[in-house]
């Protein structure tokens, strides 16, 4: 299964936006790029997805490298309920979900 | 529209007993997942359902750990007998359309397994 790696944790201040980084060097022409979070004591929550073309919803967006080997998901304006584990998931058939990033918003 | 529900939301049980947890997806979803959540990972997928056709059960324990999902809808997943490394966040969900990586998932707030 291709894997992903993602920074274990990052910090953002409120109200600014966040960056959060997912290199995926061995992805596959059919992995679909996910984007789920997971708040305290909650299952998770999608959040965004994408093939090839950049990608925006009322949550975030998602920028996919032109050579699909890296993404970023961007919370335009951080609040303090976006603070939760991040994961970013290459799925195909089904999805495979590895450690993800805390994100601490600071108020 | 009504999100996955699951029950029970907590169990505490002794190792060698068993247990059963409920999944209702939400209503027109054709595939159900199950996932293990150990303290500190990721969900891991135990086993993906399309319809009533089990899909993938390759990470599923096959000699303590069972799912059906009779009709298409809703499922169960048992644990027989429990071991105390089972003790786990057991979540379920659910997605649109066949199969595939181009659905998103909607996922249940999950079971918290505590096996003494």
């Amino acid at each position: 299964d291709a894997k992903t790696t993602q920074p274990n944790s990052m910090e953002s201040n409120e109200e600014e936006p966040v960056h959060l980084p997912c290199n995926h060097s061995t992805i596959s022409g059919t992995d679909y790029i996910h984007w789920y979070r997971q708040l305290p004591s909650q299952g998770p929550e999608y959040v965004i997805h994408g093939l090839t073309s950049n990608v925006n919803n009322r949550m975030a967006s998602l920028a996919i490298a032109e050579d699909r080997k890296s993404s970023t998901l961007i919370l335009h304006r951080a609040t303090l309920r976006d603070a939760a584990v991040y994961y970013c998931i290459l799925a195909r058939n089904d999805m495979r979900f590895g450690a993800g990033t805390r994100l601490t918003v600071k108020p | 529209e009504a999100g996955v529900a699951q029950s029970p939301r907590y169990k505490i049980i002794e190792k060698r007993q068993s247990v059963a947890f409920w999944c209702n997806p939400i209503s027109g979803h054709a595939t159900l997942y199950w996932y293990q959540q150990i303290l500190g990972q990721g969900p891991k997928l135990l086993i993906q359902f399309q319809n009533n056709g089990v899909v993938d059960d390759s990470q599923l324990p096959k000699d303590r750990f069972s799912a059906e999902r009779l009709k298409g809808v809703d499922s169960t997943l048992k644990i027989q007998p429990a071991k105390l490394e089972d003790s786990a966040v057991y979540l379920c969900a659910s997605s649109p359309g066949r199969a595939g990586g181009y659905n998103e998932q909607f996922f249940g707030p999950g079971t918290r397994l505590t096996v003494l």
